[in-house]
């Protein structure tokens, strides 16, 4: 157990609302990661953190910003929500030099 | 084409088969990560590997650097096997361990 948590694990939204999703850990591990899931698509990157208030643009960045203050959290913002950002979303966090990854139990999001 | 490339994309197979999945990929890596996701849960890391062979109770994973290949077996297989299987690389440039995903395997064992 990695000590993953993500807030929260399910949400129904409607078109043009600001939604965060927060990704907690315990461990203080350096790297963090936000990813979204779709169906016909593996999991693709949206941002990746590398410490605090250090953070980078993933593959499919558009329409989200992040921010990390603190080590153990990693918070996820769609600035206005639209339909094509209803998915699941995973955090996922790594360390040392093995950069294996672990991830959370995942949020579901629903745009209306 | 996709960087990483998973064949087949279904798999169905009968309790006690062994199973074999097939990941591709295109890059130089670093490291290749084998993941499983059951219906409906969490991502769960199986293997990260690099070179060789490894192997954790029924599950063994192999890699070939050379032709950008690696394989998760199944022996004895389980209907609780039943799940998504998702390989990634992290290419050999990349910072801060980022993975390239691919879109998984999804094996359905039968009774």
């Amino acid at each position: 157990d990695a000590g993953i948590t993500q807030s929260p694990r399910h949400k129904v939204t409607e078109t043009g609302t600001p939604v965060t999703l927060r990704c907690h850990q315990t461990e203080n591990h350096r790297y963090m990661y936000w990813y979204r899931q779709d169906p016909g698509h593996g999991l693709r990157l949206i941002h990746y953190s590398y410490g605090v208030k250090d953070t980078d643009k993933g593959e499919v960045s558009d329409g989200y910003s992040v921010s990390r203050s603190k080590t153990e959290d990693f918070l996820l913002t769609l600035e206005s929500a639209t339909s094509s950002q209803t998915s699941v979303y995973f955090c996922a966090i790594s360390w040392g030099t093995t950069y294996e990854q672990y991830f959370g139990p995942g949020t579901r999001l629903t745009v209306t | 084409k996709n960087e990483v490339e998973q064949s087949p994309q279904n798999l169905t197979a009968q309790e006690g088969e062994f199973i074999t999945i097939n990941c591709s990929y295109s890059v130089g890596i670093s490291a290749l990560h084998w993941l499983q996701q059951h219906p409906g849960g969490g991502i769960v890391s199986l293997f990260m590997l690099s070179s060789g062979k490894k192997k954790h109770g029924r599950l063994i994973a192999t890699i070939n650097i050379q032709e950008k290949h690696s394989s998760l077996h199944i022996t004895a297989s389980h209907p609780r096997d039943s799940a998504v299987y998702i390989c990634a690389v992290r290419s050999q440039n990349t910072n801060a361990g980022k993975s390239t995903f691919g879109d998984g395997t999804t094996l359905t064992v039968k009774p």
